[in-house]
């Protein structure tokens, strides 16, 4: 079964400084990877999927994959407090219709 | 855009009882997800479905029904509450099984 893991747990940054989260995963055929935020109390909000090797940029979101190191991370540009959220990392073996998540990151952003 | 709705959004039940979580959604997607999140640990998918009528299996599916009566709708039961099922339950939505995933904002589950 495919296992999803994040680093850091938790995550604090100030506002305006560049924050990392990385995720890996233990199958090398995935093939579909997402990274979701969600604030408490709401649902997920995907925020870049990605699904060859290289970088991915949506607006201040940018994702990373390298599946030789089975890996995945999320930086996000110019943090914002409203950005403060568990981050989920989603990722879908080859063949396989649905996702396995990541426990999440936690990432505050301090003013 | 579209919006998916579940109900209720706080579930109160008894050990043992057996209990029903609805979702609904208006974007007319073809397939529906429920999934479990629990503090500290990952989403878990326990049933979805790719058409009306249609129930597949997640890893989680032991201990829950599932029932996909129309297109808009997908319901989850709880069939005999347990103390550890303590946890927020998620339902999405997608216009196909690759496709982008739209999630509820979840209905919180305590169990007494």
């Amino acid at each position: 079964q495919q296992k999803v893991q994040q680093s850091p747990e938790s995550l604090t940054v100030s506002e305006g400084a560049m924050a990392s989260l990385n995720c890996t995963f233990s199958d090398g055929t995935s093939n579909n990877f997402r990274w979701y935020r969600q604030h408490s109390a709401k649902g997920l909000e995907v925020l870049v999927s990605i699904f060859s090797d290289g970088e991915k940029e949506e607006g201040r979101f940018t994702a990373h994959l390298n599946r030789a190191n089975l890996h995945v991370s999320l930086h996000i540009r110019e943090p914002q407090p409203s950005d403060s959220a568990v981050y989920l990392c989603a990722v879908s073996p080859t063949g396989y219709q649905n996702f396995y998540f990541g426990k999440g990151t936690s990432l505050t952003v301090i003013p | 855009g579209g919006i998916i709705t579940q109900t209720p959004k706080f579930l109160i039940g008894q050990e043992g009882q057996k209990l029903t979580l609805k979702c609904q959604q208006n974007f007319n997607h073809d397939t529906m997800y429920w999934y479990r999140q629990d503090s500290g640990k990952g989403l878990r998918l326990i049933y979805y479905s790719i058409t009306e009528n249609d129930l597949q299996k997640g890893d989680l599916s032991e201990g829950y029904d599932a029932s996909r009566e129309k297109k808009s709708s997908f319901s989850l039961t709880v069939t005999s509450a347990q103390k550890n099922e303590m946890a927020v339950f998620l339902c999405a939505s997608s216009m196909g099984q690759y496709a982008e995933q739209f999630f509820g904002p979840g209905t919180r589950l305590t169990v007494l």
